[in-house]
């Protein structure tokens, strides 16, 4: 079985700070993983994946996530946080390509001016 | 990758009544999803629309509350039925593409609903 935990679902950080977001998975077989986010009032936009390449992936908007299977962890991280970067931000994970996805809690990220 | 459009994008509704929610796709898709996302929640999955069958359904949800239609790659509608104030929230449609966007997941933008 698959599943996804996201620690703190409230995490604030002041502006030009460093972002760290924790996911952590279980699953059967290798995973894909994924951080997804979402802005107030829109749909959920794809941040970044991984597909069993490299482990440390890099997104879109400065996020980037590393891949480490000892601690079945995949944390978004982003060296220096935005004002727009205040959203809600969600892990899944997959077992492969076309199948079902399963989402952690979300995270809210704040940015403290 | 995909885009998807959902309308109507909100509404507000009477209980006892029913809403349909059209899903496009601007290209074929392998498998479409509809989820459901309450305030401050996660996304729940209420089924996959599958191409010209029955929908398949997540514990805890029902074809008769939620009829789901696929009769093409690239199109889908969810009808929440007889709506109650706890039916009140987003509703989002996904896809998974094809070849190289199997592994990736679309959403459309969402339908707020809001049940009084």
């Amino acid at each position: 079985a698959q599943s996804v935990t996201q620690l703190g679902s409230h995490v604030s950080v002041s502006e030009g700070a460093l972002v760290l977001l924790r996911c952590n998975y279980s699953s059967s077989v290798p995973p894909y993983l994924f951080w997804y986010v979402q802005y107030p009032n829109q749909g959920l936009q794809l941040l970044l994946k991984y597909t069993s390449a490299a482990t440390l992936v890099k997104g879109i908007n400065g996020f980037e996530a590393e891949f480490k299977k000892s601690e079945t962890s995949f944390h978004l991280t982003k060296p220096s946080a935005h004002m727009s970067d205040a959203a809600e931000y969600f892990c899944a994970v997959s077992v492969g390509a076309g199948n079902q996805f399963y989402f952690g809690t979300g995270t809210s990220l704040t940015v403290i001016p | 990758s995909a885009v998807i459009s959902q309308k109507p994008s909100r509404d507000i509704c009477q209980r006892g009544t029913s809403l349909t929610i059209q899903c496009q796709v601007d290209s074929q898709v392998t498998m479409m999803f509809w989820y459901r996302q309450q305030p401050g929640q996660s996304l729940t999955l209420i089924a996959t629309a599958n191409q010209g069958s029955e929908a398949t359904y997540e514990s805890g949800f029902v074809i008769d509350k939620f009829p789901i239609s696929r009769p093409n790659l690239t199109f889908s509608t969810l009808t929440v039925s007889n709506m109650s104030p706890e039916d009140s929230s987003i509703y989002l449609c996904s896809a998974i593409g094809w070849g190289t966007a199997t592994y990736e997941q679309y959403f459309g933008p969402g339908t707020r609903l809001t049940v009084t």
